[in-house]
């Protein structure tokens, strides 16, 4: 079956830029998760949905990055005024349960975000 | 707060010969669990295993084995006979009972470079 898909798999923004990434979970998995991955360092955690809540978003660097999750498949993140900082690969994953990040997740390529 | 660390930056090996990658973890909870992921090139982070506190069988499946010592706080990943396929950057990450994304964290990650 179809697996997590991201788009754009590249992105390129002058500073100041909004941008949005899309993601599309694996169809019926409850659980959905945002990481951010910086040149060679392991993801960090950025927020976590069960269905169209919003349970976690402490990871969230700065009230420039915003996510949602409106029906409960698809997301967005969001991310407005953009700095070379956030310069990095997002990476989205989805799990068939609600139990969190106990739980296996399954990822999807990843949105490159260049911030020029 | 629970932490991962992975010693080994970087690790080339020879095709066929068997590599050991060190996994070793830090928490207070005495229930969590213990995941090892494949970062290839291509760049989605790919399953290998999940494992919880209490079950500290080794497991093999095919060229890799896992051993899971509680008693040293680690749980480290075994390729036999090396492939050149199995080139990536292998992510250990741990995550506590609590399903909340602040207790998911992975570790810095060790890049294996199998030459043929």
């Amino acid at each position: 079956g179809a697996g997590v898909s991201q788009s754009p798999r590249y992105k390129v923004a002058k500073r100041g830029q909004d941008v949005a990434l899309r993601c599309d979970p694996i169809s019926g998995h409850v659980s959905l998760f945002w990481y951010q991955q910086a040149l060679g360092q392991g993801p960090e955690f950025l927020t976590y949905f069960q269905n169209e809540a919003q349970l976690d978003k402490s990871g969230l660097p700065s009230d420039r990055f915003f996510a949602e999750r409106p029906e409960g498949s698809v997301s967005t993140l969001k991310i407005q005024r953009t700095q070379q900082e956030d310069s990095a690969v997002y990476l989205c994953a989805s799990s068939l349960e609600e139990l969190g990040v106990r739980e296996t997740q399954y990822f999807g390529p990843g949105t490159r975000l260049l911030v020029l | 707060a629970q932490k991962v660390t992975q010693a080994q930056t970087e690790i080339s090996v020879v095709e066929k010969e068997d590599v050991t990658l060190d996994c070793v973890y830090e928490t207070r909870d005495t229930t969590y669990y213990l995941f090892w992921y494949k970062q290839p090139p291509s760049g989605e982070l790919v399953f290998l295993i999940r494992r919880n506190s209490f079950d500290e069988q080794n497991e093999i499946s095919g060229r890799y084995s896992w051993n899971f010592q509680k008693s040293t706080s680690s749980f480290n990943f075994t390729i036999t006979a090396s492939q050149v396929v199995d080139s990536a950057v292998y992510f250990c990450a741990l995550s506590e009972a609590d399903n909340y994304g602040q207790n998911f964290v992975f570790g810095p990650g060790t890049r294996l470079s199998v030459l043929p």
